[in-house]
């Protein structure tokens, strides 16, 4: 089945204590990003990437990193969390279109709630 | 700067009616435009891509409308059953590199 898992899917932590969220997708799919969503912002981009080692940052970067090392994976750290990274989290990939620099549709992961304490 | 609006207030239908719900957009020229629902709790599901050369697209109850003049796209549901209840987010290129940015979403209640 073609998916997009994330892991964990729920997550308490507190402040400074550094996390990695997974994502990992089976679709073979060049692009993947990073989204938080909170009440009243919506869905903000954090950082995408278009294919193995290259990674850009999206709306709202500050506090985070990402890695793609292999094209099936892309995880999202959190070096030092803090309350305001509390949110829902969600991983997506797509393919790239034949024009080279247009997303196709996005799969998206299950979401990962986070509460930094 | 680019900006995506759809209405923040939530839709309440009864069942059986037609749902119709807007999004507009300032400052960008999409190549295409995309509509997504997403349920509380839940990563959203792509459900229509429409290009800026097509007027109109239809998949089964959906039919979404694109006018790259008026900047604004209607997402409409036919028939509307409670199951269609959620919130239905749009979607555009734009921004820096191959970002999509989403508009905040309009929920949809849809009552029997």
């Amino acid at each position: 089945e073609a998916q997009v898992t994330q892991n964990p899917r729920y997550l308490i932590t507190v402040t400074g204590k550094k996390l990695t969220v997974t994502c990992s997708q089976n679709m073979n799919h060049e692009y993947m990003s990073w989204y938080r969503q909170d009440p009243g912002l919506g869905l903000r981009q954090i950082y995408y990437s278009m294919n193995v080692e290259v990674t850009d940052k999206g709306d709202v970067p500050e506090g985070y990193k990402v890695s793609r090392k292999e094209k099936r994976n892309f995880p999202l750290i959190l070096e030092s969390p803090s309350p305001n990274q509390t949110s829902l989290y969600f991983c997506a990939s797509s393919l790239l279109l034949p024009q080279g620099w247009r997303t196709d549709t996005q799969y998206f992961g299950p979401g990962t709630r986070l509460t930094v304490l | 700067s680019q900006k995506i609006e759809q209405n923040s207030e939530a839709l309440n239908i009864q069942e059986g009616k037609t749902a119709t719900l807007t999004c507009n957009y300032t400052n960008y020229s999409p190549a295409y435009l995309q509509w997504y629902r997403q349920d509380p709790g839940r990563g959203p599901v792509f459900l229509l891509l429409i290009r800026e050369n097509e007027k109109e697209k239809r998949k089964e109850r959906l039919k979404v409308t694109f006018d790259t003049t008026l900047k604004q796209s209607l997402f409409h549901i036919t028939a509307s059953q409670p199951a269609d209840s959620a919130t239905y987010l749009c979607a555009l290129p734009g921004g820096a590199g191959n970002m999509l940015t989403f508009g905040g979403g309009t929920r949809l209640m849809v009552k029997p």
